[in-house]
Order: C-alpha cells, then sequence, then structure tokens
C-alpha cells in the first residue's frame, strides 16, 4: 500500500493553457475524490467518482473542468483554457467505502501566470 | 453551503502544553475527521469518528464527536515541535446522499521549543 499518489507535484502554466492531472488512488478504494484548496483555506470539494461512475461535482467543477475516472482506477482532472483564478492545490484522495476514512495524496500546486 | 466553523484560527504555544482545537456546525454530521497539514503537502488523517459521543485516542491526541452530532473537538497533549502544522476538522454530512467532505478554514498551530 503506497498511498494516494499525484502527478505532477507542481505545475506552471500559461493563461489560456490546458492543463491534465492524474491520481493513483490506494489500490483497494473504489471512492475517489477531488478537491481544490487555496492559501488559508480547507479544502474545497469538487467532484468524487464510485469506481469508474462520476457521482457528485460541485459547483465550483465549471464547464472548463473534467474530471474522469475510465476503468474505476486513477483518475484524471483536466482543466482547459486556464485563468488565473485557477492556481491552487488540487488534491486527490480515496476512500474503501462511504463513511469511512478518506486519505489524501500529496497534492498538485497549480500556478497559472 | 454547508460551513464548519473552526477555533481558533490560530495559536502560539510552549513546547510540553496541551492543545485544545474544536470544531462546529448547524448541520448534523455523521462522520468527523481530524487531519493535519504541513506546507506543500496534502492532509494527513489524524482520527475518524463515526459514532456521536465517541471518544477515540491516537497517541497524545484525543478527539470527540459531539453528542448533537454538530460538533468535534481535538485534543493535543504535551506538546512536541513537530506538532506544528494546520490541523483541518472535516465532516460528512448525514443527510442528501452526498460523500463529500466538508472541511472548516483549519487551525494553525506554532509550538515554541
Amino acid at each position: 500500500d503506497t498511498g494516494v499518489s499525484q502527478d505532477p507535484r507542481h505545475k506552471i502554466t500559461k493563461r489560456g493553457q490546458n492543463v491534465t492531472f492524474r491520481c493513483d488512488p490506494i489500490s483497494e478504494h473504489n471512492r475517489l475524490y477531488w478537491y481544490r484548496q487555496t492559501l488559508g483555506q480547507g479544502p474545497e470539494f469538487l467532484t468524487y467518482f464510485q469506481n469508474e461512475a462520476q457521482l457528485e461535482k460541485s459547483r465550483l467543477l465549471s464547464d472548463r473542468f473534467s474530471a474522469e475516472r475510465p476503468k474505476g482506477s486513477f483518475s484524471t482532472l483536466e482543466i482547459q483554457r486556464t485563468e488565473q483564478g485557477d492556481s491552487a492545490m488540487y488534491l486527490c484522495a480515496s476512500s474503501r467505502r462511504k463513511n469511512t476514512e478518506a486519505f489524501f495524496g500529496q497534492g498538485t500546486r497549480l500556478t497559472v501566470v | 453551503g454547508q460551513q464548519l466553523n473552526q477555533s481558533p484560527q490560530s495559536m502560539f504555544i510552549q513546547e510540553g502544553e496541551d492543545v485544545s482545537m474544536n470544531c462546529t456546525s448547524s448541520s448534523i454530521f455523521n462522520t468527523w475527521l481530524w487531519y493535519k497539514q504541513d506546507p506543500g503537502e496534502g492532509p494527513v488523517l489524524l482520527i475518524a469518528l463515526y459514532k456521536a459521543g465517541e471518544l477515540t485516542s491516537n497517541g497524545r491526541l484525543t478527539a470527540q464527536f459531539g453528542i448533537t452530532r454538530k460538533d468535534s473537538f481535538l485534543n493535543i497533549s504535551a506538546s512536541i515541535p513537530s506538532d506544528v502544522g494546520i490541523y483541518f476538522c472535516a465532516g460528512q454530512l448525514f443527510q442528501g446522499g452526498s460523500e463529500k467532505l466538508v472541511f472548516g478554514k483549519g487551525t494553525k498551530l506554532t509550538v515554541n521549543p
């Protein structure tokens, strides 16, 4: 059990570019969550998957954001036409089932310049 | 949206002192989780609580799930320098079928040797 893995750890991109982040959950966990965290705030929920099904999306997830978990294992989060306001830490978490511990990865720090 | 009120926002203590922080909400939660986050890293799970009134310890850490299901506290005894960081409470709502975690804004702990 190597924990939740996120890649890359850091990403600097120019405004208007597309970026994609990857998350590999703990292997036996069927639930995968994406959160966004800005400076001085707690993580804010973006979306979650149960296996390959995306079951809940936050209003924070604008049309420029899309997440996938095609085979119920790893997940990707894509941001199209990035804006400076997208600069944040993007966190992935996984859990075995509902109402159990959620374990977070180390996050991807996005800076849009 | 749902909010967790976490207090205090920050604490400055001497090594060896005990620490207490808490979270309250107007909503009912069925799970409370406490996390610690170091700069540039993802949150690390400290304690998970699942039943109203439950009191759980993890080493020097003790947390309780409030009887009303609307609050939780975390105590750290005999603080040490490595306790420095930001502590977050997170709750999973009781109703609505949502599985998202709602986070507080964090308590920043500084321990003076």
